[in-house]
This record gives structure tokens, C-alpha cells and sequence, in this order.
């Protein structure tokens, strides 16, 4: 059974930082390009970024180019998202998701991440 | 980036009805649309994918049509379990973009 298990949510402050990590297991997580997929309360989903299997390639949304770094350790089976220079709209539920040519079709329970002062 | 443009925003059916949600997308797609179902408290399901294929799983009263820009999704025979939120997402392009939702009541 495929689980991908997101942490490392919680309250920050407007301009400071955290690191979201997601645990896969259930499938051969080096195979698989993975993404970060978010919610804001009560609104739409906003897909933020992508990575390759191999680490190759990389694509951001440009709401958070820039800001957000996503990276993986296949090693681990560890996907991971950098979140600097946090603003209130980037309040939201965060997920993690397997990709199969653009299919989003795996999605963990999510982790939520509230900015404010 | 492609605006996909979903309608109605939330509607109300009976059980048993059939429940058609539109989504028209900025620019020719093709058939790189998937189509989601997210119950309250829970995340997204795929349920179609490249706007017609159904999702290994899926209960066949679910089905998808289109191509270019506009989209349909069909419950052919609405059930209990069906409320959530309906949304389609293109992949034709980067960003990959979401329509609004649709919520589904009974």
C-alpha cells in the first residue's frame, strides 16, 4: 500500500521559514517523480512544485519560485520542501504527491502551515 | 499559465441523478485533463485521467469527455458517497493549474 506521510507543519512567522518532509513508503520511490500540491483554507488546489525521479529536473509555481526549494533523498525515500520568506498566503495545507506522467495519483493526509504574527 | 475555468461552483442533485460538471481551459489542451474527487477533511482521489480514462478502482457511474479546451465530467447516477468537491486539472502546460471546484451536495 502506497503512504506518503507529511510533517513539519505548524505555525510560523510571516518571513521566517520551514522545512516540510514527506516519508514514502509502499512503492519504489526512486522511480516516481513527486510534487508539492497546496490548499489555502476553503480554496482551490495550487500546485507549487515538481521534482524528477533522478533529481534532474526541477519547476516551480511562480507564487513561490524563488522562495521554496523542493529536493529529495531516494536513499531515505524522503521528499522534502524548503519554505523561506513565509508570507500570510502561504497559509494552506500542504501536500505531497506521486506523479505518474502528470497524473497526480497518490496523495498523502497532509500537513498544515499557519503564517502569522 | 492556463486558466481552467469550472462550473457550476457547487450544485444540490437527488440521488440517482445524473450530475454533469463542466471545465473549459484557456488554451488547447488536448486531452491532458484530469479530473479529482476530494471528500470534506480528506485529500483529492484521482478519478479520471487524460480527460476520458478511468482510474484503475473507480466506480464506472464516473466517466470524462473532451478534448481542446472543454471537458465534461458525468456521475451517471449519483450516489451517497459521491459528496465532495469535483476539480479538474490540466497538464498540457507548466504550471500544472486546477479548476475552482465543484461542490457536490445531496
Amino acid at each position: 500500500e502506497v503512504q506518503l506521510v507529511e510533517s513539519g507543519g505548524g505555525l510560523a512567522q510571516p518571513g521566517g521559514c520551514l522545512r516540510l518532509s514527506c516519508a514514502a513508503s509502499g512503492f519504489t520511490f526512486s522511480t516516481y517523480s513527486m510534487n508539492w500540491v497546496r490548499q489555502a483554507p476553503g480554496q482551490g488546489l495550487e500546485w507549487l512544485s515538481y521534482i524528477g525521479s533522478d533529481n534532474r529536473r526541477v519547476y516551480y509555481a511562480d507564487s513561490v519560485r524563488g522562495r521554496f526549494t523542493i529536493s529529495r533523498d531516494n536513499a531515505q525515500n524522503a521528499l522534502y520542501l524548503q519554505m523561506n520568506s513565509l508570507t500570510v498566503e502561504d497559509t494552506a495545507v500542504y501536500y505531497c504527491v506521486r506523479d505518474e506522467n502528470w497524473q497526480l495519483i497518490d496523495w498523502g493526509q497532509g500537513t498544515l502551515v499557519t503564517v502569522s504574527s | 499559465d492556463i486558466q481552467m475555468t469550472q462550473s457550476p461552483s457547487s450544485l444540490s442533485a437527488s440521488v440517482g441523478d445524473r450530475v454533469t460538471i463542466t471545465c473549459q481551459a484557456s488554451q488547447d489542451i488536448s486531452d491532458y485533463l484530469n479530473w479529482y474527487q476530494q471528500k470534506p477533511g480528506k485529500a483529492p482521489k484521482l478519478l479520471i485521467y487524460g480527460a476520458s480514462n478511468l482510474e484503475t478502482g473507480v466506480p464506472s457511474r464516473f466517466s470524462g469527455s473532451g478534448s481542446g479546451t472543454d471537458f465534461t465530467f458525468t456521475i451517471r447516477s449519483l450516489q451517497p458517497e459521491d459528496i465532495g468537491t469535483y476539480s479538474c486539472q490540466q497538464y498540457g502546460n507548466l504550471p500544472l493549474t486546477f479548476g475552482g471546484g465543484t461542490k457536490v451536495g445531496i
